[in-house]
């Protein structure tokens, strides 16, 4: 199965809000409530920041926050803050498989 | 939780290489676990994931790796391992450890850096 479709980069200016989007298809994104959103600064390992398309784990600020419309999961990230300058990456779920987007790099201007 | 990988390293094309995932903090037995890699400069992907030994404790694997890779786990030890035979170039990337519930990855090791080169 191929990788999911997200832009490759993505910014906004400190305060405002951005969304990044993550297309698949009715057999992966569409066809499940498992879409999970990671973020990963540079040397780092990646951090849990939305699972099950739209819940924050304990401790993930509130800006961030996930929907899903049919094949389509959108990660938005409020008030943005230097901090969330990363790369981000969606995944989904697809039966005896998972399958990670392309990553999109978020620069905070 | 801490997750702890070790065993990276140089390998040449064709050879082997075994890795480990040291973890604490949590219930490791009634885990599900899974390794994830990234090429270098490239995006994360999906190697496998293994069930608890109450669910059987069998095995998912990626196509890229099918055939090739074993995972399996030592509750008793708390540790999981990655065996990889036949390894090519493009098994090249960090190597992270995570914990796998219900379609995420909610805990993350340091991963540790395999190169196969000749």
């Amino acid at each position: 199965q191929s990788a999911l479709t997200q832009p490759p980069s993505a910014s906004g200016s400190p305060g405002q809000s951005v969304t990044i989007s993550c297309t698949g298809t009715s057999s992966d994104v569409g066809g499940y409530n498992h879409v999970s959103w990671y973020q990963q600064h540079p040397g780092r390992a990646p951090k849990l920041m939305i699972y099950e398309v739209s819940k924050r784990p304990s401790g993930v600020p509130d800006r961030f926050s996930g929907s899903k419309s049919g094949n389509t999961a959108s990660l938005t990230v409020s008030g943005l803050q230097a901090e969330d300058e990363a790369d981000y990456y969606c995944c989904s779920y697809a039966g005896n498989n998972l399958i990670f987007g392309g990553g999109t790099k978020l620069t905070v201007l | 939780v801490q997750l702890v990988e070790s065993g990276g390293g140089l390998v040449k094309p064709g050879g082997s290489l075994r890795l480990s995932c040291a973890a604490s903090g949590f219930t490791f037995s009634n885990a599900w676990m899974s390794w994830v890699r990234q090429a270098p400069g490239k995006g994360l992907e999906w190697v496998g994931r293994i069930r608890t030994e109450t669910q059987g404790g069998t095995a998912d694997y990626a196509a890229p790796v099918k055939g090739r890779f074993t995972i399996s786990r030592d509750d008793s030890k708390n540790t999981l391992y990655l065996q990889m035979n036949s390894l090519k170039s493009e098994d090249t990337a960090v190597y992270y450890c995570v914990t796998y519930d219900l379609g995420y990855f909610g805990f993350w090791g340091q991963g540790t850096l395999v190169t196969v080169s000749s």
